[in-house]
């Protein structure tokens, strides 16, 4: 069965903090992404990756950073955890038409 | 720009009260229109991919249909196990990334 992988369900940091999130797929996917998913506000696009050592900004990228230095891992990081960055935190890879996600990441920062 | 609205945002159902939920879009030519299910907590599962208009699809209760302007996510005699957010996406032509609804929020009650 093919699986996107997240490392944690639920996550507590603190303001300032540097923050890792780490999404590894085993489908040999090309395409990869990053969302944030809030009450009223549905999914939003904060990074995507069509390559290796390759990023795009989605429509929310300020805050965050994005590593993809082997096909099947792709890592968002938050650079200085704010409290407006708690969220649900979803990946997904494509193989060009339609997503398989993971189970998201619940990243609260206190 | 892709846009993708869903209508209604919530929905109560009696179980076996048929229904549907709406899914209007527009965008720069359809490469494929997505429904998903997700859970609480849970990150979305695909349902459905239709490509063109006239399209259906079915899947135990449910049977997605697809227009030049609109999807349907068809509903019949639902039970309680079918309470969840409901989800649509589209991909406009190329290998552009997914751009979601905000979803509806199906609850069924026994």
């Amino acid at each position: 069965d093919v699986k996107v992988t997240q490392s944690s369900r639920y996550l507590v940091k603190r303001t300032g903090e540097k923050v890792f999130l780490e999404c590894v797929q085993d489908m040999d996917h090309e395409n990869m992404f990053w969302y944030r998913q809030d009450p009223g506000l549905g999914l939003r696009l904060i990074y995507f990756s069509y390559d290796v050592k390759m990023k795009e900004k989605g429509d929310i990228p300020e805050g965050y950073s994005v590593s993809r230095e082997k096909k099947e891992r792709f890592s968002l990081i938050l650079e200085s955890a704010s409290t407006n960055q708690t969220s649900m935190y979803l990946c997904a890879s494509s193989p060009r038409y339609g997503y398989t996600f993971g189970s998201g990441t619940r990243l609260t920062v206190v | 720009e892709d846009q993708v609205t869903q209508s209604p945002e919530a929905l109560r159902l009696q179980e076996g009260e048929s229904s549907s939920l709406n899914c209007s879009y527009t965008v720069s030519g359809l490469r494929g229109l997505f429904w998903y299910r997700q859970d609480p907590g849970k990150g979305p599962e695909f349902l459905f991919t239709l490509y063109s208009a006239g399209e259906e699809k079915e899947k135990e209760r449910l049977k997605a249909t697809l227009t030049k302007k609109e999807s349907f996510l068809h509903i019949t005699a639902p039970k309680p196990e079918d309470s969840a957010t409901y989800l649509c996406a589209v991909q406009s032509s190329g290998n552009t990334p997914l751009v979601f609804g905000k979803g509806t929020r199906l609850s069924v009650i026994a």
